[in-house]
């Protein structure tokens, strides 16, 4: 399995809601990481885990809150969130933070109405 | 610090002809380069990598690459476009021994005229 398995594909939320986007590898990896996307632009990293700690938090808002239950699961937890977050989010993973290359899910194409 | 230039936000090529997209990068360490692709509505699929050893670097899909260190230059090449390239292409760096992240360019977006 060389899969990064992002659900759901797609989510609209009001600006009030909580959701949370899940992302699974059963690579054996122990890096997992979330990049946010905006249209016609390159991905940016807002944060990072290594061995199901979070090692690198890149000065996200509050309203996104990560979670790594395990080394095969990684969340991202929604509220309270805001139109400009409208976004694809990826989840990505790599055997650990320093072997290069990462493998990228397919998304979450999120709009916050 | 690191960074990564792409040349020219779009590219057109007719199917058939070379494919060419550039990327040039700056790195105070030995770099790693990455090339990745993004179909509309996908996440990224790494097209191919360049770490250490060999400078030319063969990916998926027929594509491949060079490292140049003295041009500080990492380009993608095709010798032959498909209507199935057609997509969005992104040069990115990462410092080689380091825990930092990778650095994406821009991005380039290809299109294949019939």
């Amino acid at each position: 399995d060389t899969e990064v398995t992002q659900t759901p594909k797609h989510l609209v939320m009001g600006m009030t809601n909580k959701k949370s986007l899940k992302c699974e590898q059963h690579m054996g990896h122990r890096a997992m990481y979330w990049y946010k996307q905006k249209a016609k632009k390159p991905p940016e990293l807002m944060f990072v885990y290594s061995y199901e700690k979070l090692s690198i938090n890149e000065s996200v808002p509050s309203r996104f809150s990560p979670e790594c239950p395990n080394s095969s699961l990684l969340n991202l937890h929604l509220h309270a969130l805001q139109p400009e977050d409208s976004a694809l989010y990826l989840c990505a993973s790599s055997q650990d933070s320093l072997t290069p290359g990462l493998f990228f899910g397919s998304g979450t194409q999120l709009s916050v109405l | 610090a690191q960074s990564v230039t792409q040349l020219g936000s779009h590219v057109s090529v007719s199917e058939g002809a070379l494919v060419l997209l550039r990327c040039n990068y700056s790195s105070s360490v030995p770099p790693y380069l990455f090339w990745y692709v993004q179909y509309p509505n996908q996440g990224l699929q790494l097209l191919l990598k360049y770490t250490t050893g060999a400078t030319l670097v063969k990916g998926i899909n027929g594509f491949e690459a060079e490292f140049k260190k003295s041009e500080t230059s990492f380009h993608l090449t095709k010798p032959s476009a498909h209507m199935s390239d057609a997509a969005e292409y992104f040069c990115a760096v990462r410092g080689s021994g380091s825990a930092r992240q990778l650095t994406f360019g821009s991005g380039t977006q290809l299109t294949v005229l019939p």
